[in-house]
């Protein structure tokens, strides 16, 4: 069974900073890795993923998350954060080829963007 | 992107009745569904995994009796909390697959219950 560590349950940064939010992950087999971000209320939306080919993804606002095989991580980044992006951002790994969709979410991060 | 819609997006329900989510994919066919529950400042936790036309497959520690989901369609899927109490207060949320090696979880937007 896999499970998903995020090791900051809270990260308050200022706006125009840098973040990182981390997730670490174990698996006994080949594994798919998500970003989801949640706002107040709303569903979860993917944000990012990683699936096969360059380690370093991408996503359309500035985010990227880099799979490290090695050290079983999978952290996100953002070089300069907006008030917008404060939100509860999500981790998550399905196991390849056999179980898409089906996710194990990590704790959870919240991050709170200050002005 | 596909789009999966969740209803109701909020329920207040009394102690001892039913209540039914419903998950719909609206602008694709759903192989599977998936049913997720979230607790008070804590992850999401899956229950369990509905393919259309068969029977759920639930986690271990989720009670069959009391959380009852149907695929009857392949674009909907229905939660049933059965004889609802204090301690199923949560955010439910489902989500949605067509199949495939590489295909995403496409999530509804969540319905929060909450049992008075």
């Amino acid at each position: 069974a896999q499970s998903v560590t995020q090791l900051d349950s809270q990260v308050p940064v200022f706006e125009e900073a840098p973040v990182e939010l981390r997730c670490n992950y174990s698996s006994s087999v080949s594994v798919y890795l998500f970003w989801y971000v949640q706002y107040p209320n709303q569903g979860l939306q993917l944000l990012l993923k990683y699936l096969s080919g360059s380690t370093l993804v991408e996503s359309i606002n500035g985010f990227e998350a880099e799979f490290n095989k090695s050290q079983t991580s999978f952290h996100l980044r953002k070089p300069s954060v907006h008030i917008s992006d404060t939100a509860e951002y999500f981790c998550a790994v399905s196991e390849g080829l056999t179980s898409y969709g089906k996710l194990t979410f990590g704790q959870g991060t919240i991050l709170t963007v200050h002005p | 992107g596909a789009v999966v819609s969740q209803h109701p997006s909020r329920v207040i329900c009394k102690s001892g009745t039913s209540v039914k989510i419903e998950c719909r994919s609206l602008d694709f066919q759903a192989t599977t569904m998936f049913w997720y529950r979230q607790f008070p400042k804590k992850s999401l936790m899956l229950m369990a995994t509905s393919n259309e036309g068969s029977k759920a497959t639930y986690e271990q520690g989720v009670e069959k009796d009391k959380f009852l989901i149907n695929h009857a369609s392949l674009t909907l899927s229905t939660l049933t909390v059965t004889s609802a109490h204090p301690e199923d207060s949560s955010f439910y949320i489902c989500s949605a697959t067509y199949g495939g090696m590489n295909t995403e979880a496409f999530f509804g937007q969540g319905t929060r219950l909450t049992v008075v």
